[in-house]
């Protein structure tokens, strides 16, 4: 039973430029969230989604923007990269109509911004 | 963002010793999970705690959800080489939906 799986696994973009991940959620899940884990930090919740729609959303500009496909998968766009940006960016699923709120996490994205 | 309080920021002990860690936050959480994340890898849940005074136990863990529902800790108990890697505590709060919040986590380290 495969897990969530997460691609690219390593990334590097320069500043200004625009990057997509992506994101395959464990199977029978529904619900796809998304999160920036900076160096030596916790998870920062970016945003959820469900149904094809954002439900939720984190404390994160525009420039961050998402999706997702009839199959459940998702993916993640980032505009105009800043230095900042540069994180592990991990993608969680789950299956939304149980309220199971134990996530399973895909390995991440590692984004360099140089 | 918010982020909850976790302590102690890391730990150094011997193989076979117990380990306490914690967290705390200013707000009302009705869940509370502990995660452990290895290098390279996302976070993988260890224990998942839904009620208020809740006690659970996943073999040599054991948590518990604070009855002010502003905390929660996590003991390990004979620990093991295996249990080195990063533990960090979730919530979520009642008026969040169910995104988490996690806390800056605790970096273990077990000397053989």
């Amino acid at each position: 039973d495969a897990g969530v799986t997460q691609s690219p696994t390593h990334l590097i973009k320069t500043r200004g430029q625009q990057v997509t991940l992506r994101c395959s959620p464990k199977s029978g899940h529904d619900t796809v969230s998304w999160y920036q884990q900076a160096l030596g930090q916790g998870p920062q919740f970016i945003f959820q989604y469900y149904e094809e729609e954002e439900r939720q959303r984190g404390n994160f500009p525009d420039r961050f923007s998402g999706h997702q496909f009839p199959n459940y998968s998702s993916e993640l766009n980032v505009n105009a990269l800043l230095l900042g940006d540069s994180a592990l960016y991990l993608c969680a699923s789950s299956l939304a109509l149980i309220g199971d709120y134990g996530y399973t996490f895909g390995s991440g994205t590692r984004l360099t911004v140089v | 963002g918010q982020q909850l309080n976790q302590s102690p920021q890391s730990m150094f002990i011997q193989e076979g010793e117990d380990v306490s860690m914690n967290c705390t936050s200013s707000s009302i959480f009705n869940t509370w999970l502990w995660y452990k994340q290895d290098p390279g890898e996302g976070p993988v849940l260890l224990i998942a705690l839904y009620k208020a005074g809740e006690l659970t136990s996943n073999g040599r863990l054991t948590a518990q959800f604070g009855i002010t529902r502003k905390d929660s800790f996590l003991n390990i108990s004979a620990s093991i080489p295996s249990d080195v890697g990063i533990y960090f505590c979730a919530g979520r709060e009642e008026t969040s939906g169910s995104r988490l919040t996690f806390g800056e986590g605790t970096q273990l380290t077990v000397n053989p």
